[in-house]
């Protein structure tokens, strides 16, 4: 499978934990996005990444949160002190800006937080 | 504010006929529009998309309309199929390559 994958697929945690979440992105892209979905609501953009760079992140990515991309190629999404509100449906999607159609995102499956 | 709306939160079409999906943005910058169609517990998979200076873009079943004038985008599936039942994302790209989505439709295919 050459898609985008995400792990973990569901993760249960308590208010006030840290949890990490990884993504791969297809291997030939270039680019790197975080999205966020709430119930009800489309993905809302958090941050992307050329190769390693941290390009933009979005007012909705508080200080609790940190994306990184070391090496161009796998990322992780780390919440800090995790709170209720951020209960949501986190995805990951990655593009070749330098191919024909290079505004074309491709998801992975997301994982799952819910925060008791 | 929401910049790209989908104003019908569901659709039921019966198997065979025309499902018809609007979208309606209000930023002049979009230069790319994209459907995606997600399924529950999964990702969106990206289905067609269209550049805003095109006015049609044709995929299989799927074609895509877009009325710049009236910052209004349509999705036709000709002819819609049990499968097709999922959410409906329309998806517009901005600044930084980033996308702005809507709030989704959801159509159900009945036999």
């Amino acid at each position: 499978d050459t898609g985008v994958s995400q792990d973990p697929r569901h993760k249960i945690t308590k208010r006030g934990q840290n949890v990490t979440f990884r993504c791969d992105p297809i291997s030939e892209h270039n680019r790197l996005y975080w999205y966020r979905q709430t119930l009800g609501q489309g993905p809302e953009f958090l941050t992307y990444f050329q190769n390693e760079a941290q390009l933009e992140k979005s007012r909705l990515l508080s200080d609790r949160f940190s994306a990184e991309r070391p090496k161009g190629s796998f990322s992780t999404l780390e919440i800090q002190r995790t709170e209720q509100g951020d209960s949501a449906m986190y995805l990951c999607a990655s593009s070749l800006e330098a191919g024909p159609r290079p505004y074309e995102q491709y998801f992975g499956p997301g994982t799952r937080l819910t925060v008791t | 504010d929401q910049q790209v709306k989908q104003n019908s939160p569901s659709l039921s079409v019966q198997e065979g006929r025309i499902s018809i999906l609007n979208c309606d943005y209000t930023n002049s910058m979009f230069d790319y529009f994209l459907w995606y169609k997600k399924y529950p517990a999964e990702g969106p998979t990206f289905l067609i998309s269209i550049s805003s200076i095109k006015d049609k873009n044709e995929d299989g079943r799927f074609t895509v309309f877009l009325n710049k004038s009236a910052k209004h985008l349509s999705l036709h599936i000709v002819p819609s199929q049990p499968g097709d039942s999922a959410v409906y994302f329309c998806a517009a790209r901005g600044t930084a390559s980033k996308l702005t989505f809507g709030t989704g439709t959801r159509l159900q295919v009945t036999l």
